[in-house]
């Protein structure tokens, strides 16, 4: 069975610091895709990124970044420079996507993420 | 594109009451799912479906039941509401997995706050 672990609960920074999110996923299988979503207190999820696990490169997106490391089954999110508007939970999620029917997501329990000016 | 969308936005019910609540996608994707989100629980899979006619159950299925007549529609119902459903729904959509392009990123509604006294 597939399962996302986000051990951090609860992230305070300033504005302007670096902060980063990590993920830790497990499966059995060697077909899967990685995801990251933010939540606003809007309440709306926003999706930020997917990752196939065949590809290890690292991504960048201005001030988002994303370290995917299969040795260690790790998916972490880097936040550079932070916000306010970054303040957010952000979920990691995983599909194993083998078959149609195992497209659907597995998610994490979240970080909430607070920037304080 | 209006996206998905979900009604109602909010809802108290009774013990015992039933009630649908709505959802829309206007993208024509064949997948789509319902999840329902607890306070420091991540979100869960409810059901999901592949296509009209064709659907299963997720993680969470007691006390809840889906028809999908149409691409667009999927509607959750809740029968004998308990408090136990206290919760927020969202309902997602995404194109489907295909082998060469892998699982898609799935886009979300704006949920449904759900309170059972």
């Amino acid at each position: 069975a597939q399962k996302v672990t986000q051990a951090q609960t609860e992230i305070s920074v300033v504005e302007k610091e670096d902060v980063t999110l990590d993920c830790v996923y497990e499966t059995r299988d060697t077909t899967y895709y990685l995801f990251w979503y933010k939540q606003p207190p809007s309440g709306e999820l926003v999706f930020l990124i997917r990752r196939n696990s065949f590809d290890e490169q690292n991504e960048i997106s201005g001030r988002y970044s994303w370290n995917f490391q299969k040795s260690t089954s790790s998916f972490n999110f880097t936040i550079t420079a932070s916000q306010v508007v970054d303040s957010a939970v952000y979920f990691c999620a995983l599909s194993e996507g083998y078959t149609g029917a195992n497209s659907k997501l597995t998610f994490g329990k979240g970080i909430t993420l607070s920037v304080r000016p | 594109n209006a996206g998905v969308t979900q009604t109602p936005k909010f809802r108290i019910l009774k013990i015992g009451q039933s009630m649908t609540l709505q959802c829309t996608q206007d993208m024509n994707h064949n997948y789509m799912y319902w999840y329902r989100q607890d306070p420091g629980m991540g979100l869960k899979l409810i059901y999901y479906s592949v296509g009209a006619g064709i659907t299963d159950k997720g993680e969470v299925p007691n006390g809840y039941n889906v028809s999908r007549s149409t691409t667009e529609d999927f509607p959750l119902r809740l029968e004998l509401a308990a408090p136990s459903q206290t919760s927020v729904y969202f309902c997602a959509s995404s194109y489907p997995y295909l082998r060469r392009q892998g699982a898609y990123e799935q886009y979300f509604g704006p949920g449904t706050r759900l309170t059972v006294t």
